[in-house]
């Protein structure tokens, strides 16, 4: 099984529907992050959390939130789907004081 | 915020060839991480440098910490098929968490049989 487990793989939603994404991981970090990845643009964050219960806007957090359910579970959730919210998104981890993240294998969201 | 420059954005080449990428930073970085995406896949981590003037390897692959710390490259030996993938690097200037990172935009290496 994968350390970092991400649900779905694939999504298509109509505007103004909620989604959620989520993510499980089995590296025992603390600290859990999302992503989103756009052709030509690389790698934004979008929010973090160095522990249950503690959630930290990212560069990119309009539009999104998150949960913390437990130490291995963050969630990403779009209230209100747009269309320019369609791009590849990825949950990671990394240890406490580290910055070496562990990266799951992506969940792509069409915004239709 | 801190801004990296990655190039090329895109590099086709032939089985075999060498292959060269770098990044640069407009403020000083402490440390530089290169990471391969490959298709359907999240990034993986294939070399960290935490030192300026630091040189490692990784099989066929070889990544430096520039002097200045503002710039990095990564260099691919003998490229193979399995080399395809986008190749990006991140750094981070202060503080030891991974919410300090800043990735560039990716380098995205095709290789012709």
């Amino acid at each position: 099984d994968a350390d970092v487990t991400q649900t779905p793989r694939n999504r298509i939603t109509k505007t103004g529907k909620r989604i959620m994404l989520e993510c499980s991981q089995t590296k025992g970090h603390d600290r859990m992050y999302w992503y989103r990845q756009d052709p030509g643009l690389g790698l934004r964050l979008i929010y973090y959390s160095f522990d249950v219960k503690d959630i930290n806007k990212g560069e990119i957090s309009d539009g999104y939130s998150v949960s913390r359910q437990a130490q291995a579970k963050f969630s990403l959730s779009l209230e209100s789907a747009i269309p320019n919210q369609t791009a590849l998104y990825f949950c990671a981890t990394s240890q406490a004081g580290a910055n070496v993240l562990t990266f799951g294998a992506g969940s792509r969201l069409t915004v239709l | 915020g801190q801004q990296l420059n990655q190039s090329p954005q895109s590099m086709f080449i032939q089985e075999g060839e060498d292959v060269s990428m770098n990044c640069t930073s407009s403020s000083i970085f402490n440390t530089w991480l290169w990471y391969k995406q490959e298709p359907g896949e999240g990034p993986v981590l294939l070399i960290a440098l935490y030192k300026a003037g630091e040189l490692t390897s990784n099989g066929r692959l070889t990544a430096q910490f520039g002097i200045t710390r503002k710039d990095s490259f990564l260099n691919i030996s003998a490229s193979i098929p399995s080399d395809v993938g986008i190749y990006f690097c991140a750094g981070q200037g202060s503080g030891g968490g991974a919410d300090g990172l800043t990735f560039g935009k990716g380098t995205h290496l095709i290789i012709q049989p």
